[in-house]
């Protein structure tokens, strides 16, 4: 059963827009963390959020986290053709375990 | 890139035989994670330890075996490989529980 689930399953825009990626989750949380997967690769992490936090930048990234409506978002800002990739959530529920949406394929072309 | 090797990266077999991955290490993490990925249903967690000798069942645990006799390896084992254990592997790893996990590049496993 998966905590985390991502909206939408897939995403195509140009270069120079922003990508607006969403998960919600089903109980309460510890964390949320993002992680970015290119084809053939293995997942990267990108960003963690508390759940006492509503919002953190990394970079081009803005997450944020609302804990009452149990839901997150990734945006990325100014997104290039390398952010090509495949974004996932997860959440941290205190079991010792990460549980993972089942994703976002992001395509950026040129 | 955190120092993960999964071995081997590629791998077929048929039906019936039994399989080992093998995942190492060169962090000291005390928490190591095997998942399968597959389309549509995203990462799924196998089994997962917290310590050499400490393992747990993950949500799809049937079929599958690990061990941890040392800090560095975690092996997954499956004893009697079946067509529906074709998929991507991934070992992660991560120094406590609620901290990021780091991924290898994954085992693709195909079994016929």
């Amino acid at each position: 059963s998966q905590q985390g689930e991502e909206d939408p399953q897939a995403l195509s825009i140009q270069e120079g827009e922003n990508a607006t990626m969403n998960c919600s989750y089903k109980t309460s949380i510890n964390n949320l963390q993002w992680y970015r997967q290119n084809s053939g690769r293995g997942l990267v992490h990108l960003i963690l959020i508390r759940s006492n936090e509503r919002e953190k930048h990394s970079g081009r990234l803005r997450v944020t986290l609302d804990t009452s409506k149990k839901s997150s978002s990734l945006l990325i800002t100014a997104s290039r053709a390398a952010d090509t990739a495949s974004y996932f959530c997860a959440t941290d529920d205190n079991t010792d375990k990460l549980i993972f949406g089942t994703g976002t394929r992001l395509q950026v072309f040129p | 890139d955190a120092g993960i090797t999964q071995s081997p990266r590629h791998k077929v077999t048929e039906t019936g035989t039994p399989v080992t991955l093998r995942c190492h290490q060169t962090e000291n993490h005390r928490y190591m994670y095997w998942y399968r990925q597959d389309p549509g249903h995203g990462l799924r967690l196998i089994h997962y330890s917290y310590g050499v000798k400490d393992t747990d069942k993950g949500e799809v645990s049937d079929g599958y075996s690990v061990s941890r006799s040392k800090t560095e390896d975690f092996l997954l084992t499956l004893e009697s490989a079946t067509s529906s254990q074709t998929s991507v592997y991934f070992c992660a790893i991560s120094s406590t529980a609620s901290q990021p996990q780091h991924f290898g590049d994954g085992t693709r496993l195909s079994i016929l």
